[in-house]
């Protein structure tokens, strides 16, 4: 079956650093998204993984373990308008040929001061 | 440049009603998604279509269909509405099989 599991919410200080952990099973596997989707918005695109190891993109880095089936979102230098949802999405293979992307529920970020 | 435009945006339908949702991208993708976003369940793809003249089922396709009958568009129905049926739908469009830009959602309630 089809499983993605984040934490449900976590709450960060701004200017520091959180990590949001996504794991997975899924009867296939095709590469790792994240998506940011503010509240009442549209999910976003904020990196994708398919081989192990790290991908920076400016304050945001994703990191894949395929062998684990885990990955992380890291944000760096957190600011008030990182408070969001962010998304884990595994692509994998549709019974009648090609992908689709599984979703998991979403972490919501809560950024203090 | 637009990117992908959903209409409409908000919609309260009675039970047993008919709608069509209205999904249009300017980036002349071929891949085009219909997806619902309710509580604590994730986003979950309704239909899908990978080019003009074609559509495919996703996870969770009782109660609606689509067509493609244009590149740029992809409409999702709803035959005959239920209380089952009030979520968030949000259109996406790809090229190929990469990064899936959304649409800014239509809220639907079913009463």
């Amino acid at each position: 079956g089809q499983n993605i599991d984040q934490p449900t919410e976590m709450t960060a200080t701004e200017g520091a650093i959180v990590q949001i952990n996504c794991t997975y099973q899924t009867s296939g596997f095709n590469g790792l998204f994240w998506y940011q989707q503010h509240a009442g918005e549209a999910p976003t695109f904020l990196s994708y993984n398919v081989l192990d190891g790290l991908e920076e993109k400016g304050r945001f880095s994703s990191f894949l373990s395929r062998s684990k089936g885990y990955s992380y979102l890291l944000l760096k230098e957190l600011q008030m308008k990182d408070s969001a949802s962010y998304l884990c999405a595994v692509r994998d293979p549709l019974t009648g040929g090609g992908n689709k992307l599984t979703f998991g529920t979403g972490t919501q970020l809560k950024v203090e001061l | 440049n637009a990117g992908v435009t959903q209409t409409p945006k908000f919609r309260v339908l009675k039970t047993g009603q008919s709608m069509t949702l209205l999904c249009a991208q300017d980036m002349n993708h071929e891949y085009m998604y219909w997806y619902r976003q309710d509580p604590g369940m994730g986003l979950r793809l309704i239909h899908y279509s990978v080019g003009e003249g074609t559509t495919a089922k996703g996870e969770v396709p009782d109660g609606y269909n689509v067509s493609r009958l244009k590149k740029q568009n992809f409409l999702l129905g709803l035959e005959s509405a239920a209380p089952s049926q009030t979520s968030v739908y949000f259109c996406a469009s790809s090229y190929g099989e990469n990064i899936q830009y959304f649409g800014a959602g239509t809220r639907l309630s079913v009463l």
